[in-house]
């Protein structure tokens, strides 16, 4: 079946350390995405792409990088710099206005 | 300024019952779209249902209906006859033309009781 699987469903990381969160799709779409999840916040654009090897920052870019090597794979680094990295990260991707979304990453730094 | 205003934080209604999510938006583009869609506790997201700005009818999709208020710049959820598997947090988003990202509210959360 078609979809896309992000990897862990569960992160936990020691404050300064770098973590990446990986995310995979195989139904063939252009366009990828990670959004941010806090409670009470709604879902806030982290950075996207439409094609590969080309991506924009989100709302809330500051503290993140991803690349966009592959079709199939938009991998997000979260920095040290990033100073409240604690949040559930999803990914996404789409094709005209069908957007499908992974089960996400909760990511805790401790 | 918000382009996604979900103003109830949480909302009750008992099973059978009919209950509206409101969402008020915000753009100057003629061209949108708005997308509703329903997080269970698991985190996925489950897209519910659709209204293209240009669409001359409110759209439906079983027991999900989108009351699409253009003047107003309202697009609230109507579920009919609540579930329990309902209870979940709903959000509202917006695509404008020219992008293909999402913006989205900060969401209802439903609880339905028996």
């Amino acid at each position: 079946d078609g979809g896309i699987t992000q990897s862990p469903k569960y992160l936990f990381r020691k404050e300064g350390q770098n973590v990446t969160l990986s995310c995979e799709q195989n139904l063939n779409h252009d366009a990828m995405y990670w959004y941010r999840q806090d409670p009470g916040q709604g879902l806030r654009l982290i950075y996207y792409s439409q094609i590969v090897n080309d991506f924009q920052k989100g709302d809330i870019a500051e503290g993140y990088s991803v690349s966009r090597e592959k079709k199939e794979s938009f991998p997000l680094t979260v920095t040290s710099a990033q100073k409240n990295p604690t949040a559930f990260y999803l990914c996404a991707s789409s094709v005209g206005r069908g957007y499908t979304f992974g089960s996400g990453t909760r990511l805790t730094v401790v | 300024a918000q382009k996604i205003t979900q103003t109830q934080p949480g909302m009750f209604v008992q099973e059978k019952e009919a209950v509206t999510l409101d969402c008020t938006y915000d753009t100057s583009d003629p061209s949108y779209g708005l997308f509703w869609y329903k997080q269970p506790s698991s985190g996925e997201m489950i897209f519910l249902i659709y209204q293209g700005s240009y669409d001359q009818q409110n759209a439906t999709e079983g027991r999900y209906s989108l009351n699409f208020q253009k003047a107003r710049k309202s697009a609230n959820l109507v579920i009919s006859a609540s579930q329990l598997g309902d209870s979940a947090m709903y959000f509202c988003a917006m695509r404008e033309s020219g992008y293909s990202t999402l913006t989205f509210g900060k969401g209802t959360m439903l609880l339905v009781s028996p």
